[in-house]
């Protein structure tokens, strides 16, 4: 069974753009969730989408949104980059609403903000 | 707010040591405890859980941990460690809210030959 792929591993992107990154989750996992992972604040929760619906959100700006298709694939962007957006963005499946807390992680995509 | 707290930023142990990663989180009802552990340019890897039953829970690579109500802690042990159990470890707490986890600040475990 293939992990969870996210897509870019890494990029650089100056301050004021925007980025989209790609999770593709286990086959038949409905729910994938984002963290931020930097140094200083350790892993973050950013949202969780199950089923396209955004179940879970965390203490992010606006300005980080995301998706989830109807093939459970799930993006997440970034508009006006920051440096301190600069991170590892984890994307994480599971199989469904009782599956609590046992998450497959990907292995990230490092975003790094000039 | 729900938290957890992990004493130690880092851990250096000589091979074939014993090593404890301490783990606190904020009292609830209902909680559920994790230790994922991540190595080197990976993701994280699920190492143990606790939902309910037993409160001692155990991996299959040797570590083990116990949950503690009236502590609230979720202290992971191992009784001899390896080289290859160099990693950073998380502790984690979900209250029962899907995939929500909250994480501890993380702790480096470096074992020296």
């Amino acid at each position: 069974k293939a992990g969870v792929t996210q897509t870019p591993r890494y990029l650089i992107k100056t301050r004021g753009q925007q980025v989209t990154l790609s999770c593709s989750p286990i086959s038949g996992h409905r729910s994938v969730s984002w963290y931020q992972q930097t140094p200083g604040q350790g892993l973050q929760f950013l949202f969780e989408y199950f089923s396209e619906t955004q179940r879970n959100k965390g203490n992010f700006p606006g300005r980080f949104s995301g998706r989830q298709f109807s093939n459970s694939r799930s993006e997440m962007n970034v508009s006006t980059l920051e440096l301190g957006d600069s991170a590892l963005y984890l994307c994480a499946s599971s199989s469904g609403r009782l599956a609590v807390g046992e998450l497959f992680f990907g292995e990230g995509s490092r975003l790094t903000v000039l | 707010a729900q938290s957890v707290t992990q004493l130690d930023s880092q851990v250096p142990v000589f091979e074939e040591a014993p090593v404890e990663l301490r783990c606190n989180y904020s009292s609830s009802v209902s909680v559920y405890l994790f230790w994922y552990v991540q190595y080197p340019n990976q993701g994280l890897q699920l190492l143990l859980k606790y939902l309910s039953g037993s409160t001692l829970v155990k991996s299959i690579n040797g570590f083990e941990a116990e949950f503690n109500k009236s502590q609230t802690s979720f202290h992971l042990r191992k009784p001899s460690v390896h080289i290859s159990d160099t990693a950073e470890y998380f502790c984690a707490v979900t209250y029962n809210q899907g995939g929500k986890l909250i994480f501890g600040q993380g702790t480096e475990l470096s074992v020296k030959p």
